[in-house]
């Protein structure tokens, strides 16, 4: 039962436009939600959180909505930079914060 | 500061068998949590330790074990071995308290045949 979705295995972008990358998710008492990027052969490293009293959260070119309505959660990227090519994962979680949900990724590639 | 790290890179087992993987925490950080990715998924939940003690488990069997140690080391034992056991294993830790941003180790790559 896969509780939090990306339904784009891969994104392409221009460089200098705007990534967006999206998150879906099932559990209504999921209440922090985070975005990690992923190069090959390392370990996701943590990019920007929000938990689900905010519907924003900005830290210099990331920006994450939330819509908890549509259960929806979505990742800014502008401008976007060749270097931004990874995989990015989503995941939530839920109250305590021991137990992660992540999705399957969304590989982005960003052409100079 | 030291990152995580995880030992070994890549392990070939055969079916049945026992494995054994090691995670050293991020300096400072007394909570450890272990994922398994399997090819074309995202990290799945296998159990977290929190001062040598489980914190919380994900949806696997009991052949999947693990340890805190008092320098906050951990490691993941999995007993009898199956095909789907093959995965990236990624260790994370945090400090309990900030556990929402756990900082990833590379991953051991385990190939069951």
């Amino acid at each position: 039962d896969q509780q939090v979705k990306q339904n784009s295995p891969s994104l392409s972008v221009q460089e200098g436009r705007i990534s967006i990358l999206n998150c879906d998710y099932t559990n209504s008492m999921f209440d922090y939600f985070l975005w990690y990027k992923k190069y090959p052969a390392e370990g996701p490293t943590f990019l920007i959180s929000i938990s689900s009293i905010k519907d924003k959260n900005e830290d210099g070119r990331f920006t994450v909505f939330l819509n908890k309505s549509a259960k929806h959660l979505s990742l800014h990227i502008v401008p976007s930079q060749p270097g931004d090519s990874a995989v990015y994962f989503c995941a939530a979680s839920a109250n305590t914060g021991n137990q992660f949900y992540f999705g399957t990724g969304t590989s982005l590639t960003v052409i100079p | 500061e030291t990152g995580v790290t995880q030992s070994p890179t890549h392990l070939i087992k055969t079916r049945g068998q026992q494995v054994t993987l090691r995670c050293s925490s991020q300096s400072g950080h007394n909570t450890v949590s272990w994922y398994q990715q399997a090819l074309g998924q995202g990290p799945q939940f296998i159990f977290q330790y929190y001062r040598e003690e489980e914190n919380g488990r994900g949806n696997f069997p009991p052949r999947f074990s693990g340890l805190q140690f008092p320098n906050y080391s951990s490691e993941l034992n999995v007993n009898a071995l199956e095909l789907d056991d093959s995965a990236l294993y990624l260790c994370a830790s945090s400090l309990q308290g900030s556990s929402y941003e756990q900082y990833f180790g590379p991953g051991t790559r385990l190939t069951v045949t």
